[in-house]
Parts: C-alpha cells; structure tokens; sequence
C-alpha cells in the first residue's frame, strides 16, 4: 500500500498569502495525484486531479505541481473560503489511499 | 444536475450487518465508475469499495475486504454497499462518489450517511 505524507499537518496564514501544502509519497505515483478541499460538516470536493489539472470549476488560484513522490498544492493569495482541510490522493494501484490531510487555519 | 443520496446509515450492534444505498441522477449512471469512501468521526478519508464499469470489476480495501459487498443496479441507477460483520472500526460517515472518466478520480459525493457500530 502506498503512504501519502501531507505536511504541514497545520498552516496557520492570513488572507492574501501564498499557501503551499505538500504530499509525499511512499513511492512512485507518476502523476496519479489528486487534491481535494473539505469544509467541516462538507463532503470533498475535487480540486486537482492527475497532478497539475484544475477540475471544472476551481479557481485559477489553485494550482498543483509535481510528479513521482513530491508534490505541490499551492493557493496563490488566499481567499476566506479558502480555510479548511485538503487531502491528496493517489489512483496509482488499488488501494487508493488519501494523505491524512492538512488544515489550513486563519492565523 | 449531478445528485447522489445516501440511505441505509444508523446504529447496529457489533457484528451485526447494514445496507448502504446511493440513488444516482443527473448523468448516465451505467457508464460511470462508482465508489464508497469513508471517514471516521473526526479522522481523515478512507477509500473503501469501488464498482469499475470496465469488466464489472470490484475492489475493496483490506479492512473490508470479506465482510463489505459493493454492488450497482443501473436499471434503477443505485449503488449499494452491503456491509457483514461489522465492527466498531466500521463508525463512520459512508460517502458514495461518482468516478470521472478515470476510476480514481472523484468528481461528485454524496452528503453521507452515519454508520455507528456500538453494543
């Protein structure tokens, strides 16, 4: 089974800054990374998938990078909406498994 | 509109069973991959069961595997998770997904349904 490693586990910033989670993986993904944003008492909701691609919808300040093990979800200048947990997640081989996610808090 | 509505959740005993419903409109439910996920009071997500449209292929996580049964009726576009020996491990808000086009790639959940295994 393949771990994701999301790190910080906590953020604390103010609206405006630049945010940038990480998830590493436990071995090769290849580009088979997905980021999703939850709000407490929400279901997920998809950001990224297959790395870099933005999923219909999501704002331009939302971007995604990296391939292999390391990889990137940076929110460009952060809105209020935009505190809440994210998680990644691979599709490489079944088990799919989700990182265990980070909170981004107002600070 | 996509809309996938969770039923079936509530309390059961240890070792007792439960079935899960997800009743799916708003897209063509036969050609889309659908799955369960799950997350544990206060905990992170879990991946649990997914119905491939390619060869009807299943696939389960190793703490379900034996004792969960993903199934689908397309002619009434409703997945179903059937759940058997349940243990306290199992409480969890239980999420039915839709797939896109890739299987492991979530674009659509459920609001969930409690699932809490207690004595």
């Amino acid at each position: 089974e393949i771990v994701l490693t999301q790190s910080p586990a906590t953020l604390s910033l103010s609206p405006g800054e630049r945010a940038t989670l990480s998830c590493r993986a436990s071995q090769s993904v290849s580009n088979y990374l997905a980021w999703y944003q939850q709000k407490p008492g929400q279901a997920p909701r998809l950001l990224i998938f297959n790395a870099s691609n933005r999923a219909t919808g999501i704002p331009v300040r939302f971007s995604g990078s990296g391939s292999g093990t390391d990889f990137t979800l940076t929110i460009s200048s952060l809105e209020p909406e935009d505190f809440a947990v994210y998680y990644c997640q691979h599709r490489s081989n079944w088990p799919y498994t989700f990182g265990q996610g980070t909170k981004l808090e107002i600070k | 509109e996509v809309q996938l509505v969770e039923s079936g959740g509530g309390l059961v005993q240890p070792g007792g069973s439960l079935r899960l419903s997800c009743a799916a409109s708003g897209f063509t439910f036969s050609s889309s991959a659908m799955n369960w996920v799950r997350q544990a009071p206060g905990k992170g997500l879990e991946w649990v069961s997914s119905f491939s449209v390619t060869g009807g292929t299943t696939y389960y996580a190793d703490s379900v595997k034996g004792r969960f049964t993903i199934s689908r009726d397309n002619s009434k576009s409703t997945l179903y998770l059937q759940m058997n020996s349940l243990r306290d491990e199992d409480t969890a808000v239980y999420y039915c997904a839709k797939s896109t086009s890739y299987l492991g790639v979530i674009d659509y959940w459920g609001q969930g349904t409690l699932v809490t295994v207690s004595s």
